[in-house]
């Protein structure tokens, strides 16, 4: 139990353009879904949650015009990157909460490079 | 200063031998704490939950110490399986996730 999925796995995408990335709980509800970014060597960054119904808490320094998330049911989050530059490139992974304890189940990672 | 530091190793580690590591915290209100792995270009999959009495599953340990604001993971035996990314969380009290960057251990044949 607790599978998240996403999707696309890996994009490559010019500069400018933007991408979408889904996640979706497989077979829980998820209340919560958190969005992080991890760049190579370095730890997993929060950028926002997301709770469903609701307007995404951005942490600090995450731009939420750019990085538009959108949680509209209990099983499926989407993160755009919008007007995406080279910096964007990064793995972008989401995890989903049930809401019953603090455990987060990740989904697989989506590896997102701009050229 | 980090929210959650870890000495980055990597730990290199004959097979079956024991390695253990610690990751320190700097808030003291932090509830939960757990250790994930991760694999290269994966995400982190959990490996533990670390309670304040300390919990053993099979080879690994893990172990709290709320005083000195410190968790740490043993893992005997190793294995060539065991070699990757060890990631600290700590959550806050609003269940908020902070990741450490990581320990990687590389076990060697």
């Amino acid at each position: 139990g607790a599978v998240v999925s996403q999707h696309p796995s890996w994009v490559i995408c010019k500069s400018g353009t933007s991408v979408k990335i889904e996640c979706r709980s497989l077979d829980f509800q998820a209340t919560t879904m958190f969005w992080y970014r991890q760049f190579p060597k370095q730890s997993l960054m929060l950028m926002a949650t997301s709770n469903e119904g609701s307007k995404a808490t951005y942490e600090q320094g995450v731009e939420k015009d750019k990085f538009l998330i959108n949680h509209a049911s209990l099983t499926l989050s989407t993160l755009t990157v919008t007007s995406a530059h080279p910096e964007d490139s990064s793995f972008y992974i989401c995890s989903a909460s049930s809401g019953r304890d603090y455990e987060q189940y990740f989904g697989p990672g989506t590896r997102l490079t701009v050229t | 200063r980090k929210e959650v530091e870890q000495d980055p190793g990597p730990f290199n580690v004959p097979e079956g031998a024991t390695v253990a590591f610690n990751c320190t915290y700097s808030n003291s209100a932090s509830q939960s704490f757990f250790w994930y792995r991760q694999d290269c270009r994966k995400e982190p999959k959990l490996l533990m939950s670390v309670y304040s009495s300390g919990n053993e599953d099979g080879r690994f340990t893990a172990q709290l110490n709320r005083a000195s604001q410190y968790i740490s993971l043993l893992i005997r035996d190793s294995k060539l399986s065991d070699s990757a990314t060890y990631l600290c969380v700590v959550t806050d009290s609003w269940g908020k996730f902070q990741f450490g960057a990581g320990t990687q251990v590389v076990v060697t044949p």
